[in-house]
C-alpha cells in the first residue's frame, strides 16, 4: 500500500523568508510525486511532479521540492514567500508498479504573513 | 494546459432528492476520471475510478448505489448522489488523466460544494 505523511498541519512564515513544506511517502515501487495547491473553495492545482531524472524539480509558481529517495522525501520549498502563497498544499504519490490511484497527505496550510 | 470543468460549483437540494455532478475535460480525452470527496479541513478521499465506458471502480466504504458514476464518453463522467442526507454535504472533486500518457499528472475540477438540508 502506498502512503504520503505531511507531518505539519501548519506553516507559518513571513513574506520574503524561504518556505518549506514537508512531506514523506511509502511505496512498494518506484514513486510518481506530485505536489498540489487549493485555494478556498477551489479544487486542487498542479504545482509540480518528480517521475524521473534530476532530484530537484522546478515548478509553478517560484516552487520548487527535492526528491530523496533514501529518505523518502519529496519537501516543497520556495526561496521568498508572498502572502499570495497562503493556500492548502497536498503532495500525492502514485506507484509506479501499478494502478492509477493516486494517494494524497492530509495537507498543509501554509501562512505567509507580512 | 489541460483544463477540466466540473458543474455545478455549488448545490443545495432537499433531503430526499438526488443530485448530478458533471466532471469534463475540455481540451483534452480522459480515459479515466476520479471522484474524491472532501470534508472540511481535511484531505481528498477517493470515492471511485471511471474508465470510458466501463463500470466504475469503487473504494472500499463507498457505496456504488448512492454515488452512481456514468463516463459515458472520453471527456464525461457524472456522479449521481441519489437519495441525498445531510450528511453527504461534503466537498466532491473530479480529476481526469490524459489518454496515451502514463506519466501525467492528473487535471482537477474546481470542485462542487453539495449541502443536503
Amino acid at each position: 500500500a502506498q502512503s504520503v505523511a505531511q507531518p505539519e498541519d501548519q506553516v507559518n512564515v513571513a513574506e520574503g523568508n524561504p518556505l518549506t513544506v514537508k512531506c514523506t511517502y511509502s511505496v512498494s515501487g518506484n514513486p510518481y510525486l506530485f505536489w498540489y495547491v487549493q485555494y478556498p473553495n477551489r479544487g486542487l492545482q498542479f504545482l509540480l511532479k518528480y517521475i524521473t531524472g534530476d532530484n530537484l524539480v522546478k515548478g509553478s509558481y517560484g516552487f520548487e521540492a527535492e526528491f530523496n529517495k533514501s529518505q523518502t522525501s519529496f519537501h516543497l520549498k520556495k526561496p521568498s514567500a508572498l502572502v499570495s502563497d497562503s493556500a492548502l498544499y497536498f503532495c500525492a504519490v502514485r506507484d509506479t508498479g501499478g494502478g492509477n490511484k493516486l494517494t494524497f497527505g492530509t495537507g498543509t496550510q501554509l501562512k505567509v504573513e507580512l | 494546459g489541460a483544463v477540466v470543468s466540473q458543474h455545478p460549483s455549488r448545490v443545495i437540494c432537499k433531503s430526499g432528492t438526488s443530485v448530478k455532478i458533471e466532471c469534463r475535460s475540455l481540451d483534452f480525452q480522459a480515459t479515466t476520471m476520479f471522484w474524491y470527496r472532501q470534508f472540511p479541513k481535511q484531505s481528498l478521499m477517493l470515492m471511485a475510478t471511471s474508465n470510458e465506458g466501463s463500470k466504475a471502480t469503487y473504494e472500499q466504504g463507498v457505496e456504488k448505489d448512492k454515488f452512481l458514476i456514468n463516463h459515458a464518453s472520453l471527456t464525461l463522467s457524472t456522479l449521481t448522489v441519489t437519495s441525498a442526507h445531510p450528511e453527504d454535504s461534503s466537498f466532491y472533486i473530479c480529476s481526469a488523466r490524459r489518454v496515451g500518457l502514463s506519466d501525467t499528472e492528473a487535471f482537477f475540477g474546481q470542485g462542487t460544494r453539495l449541502t443536503v438540508v
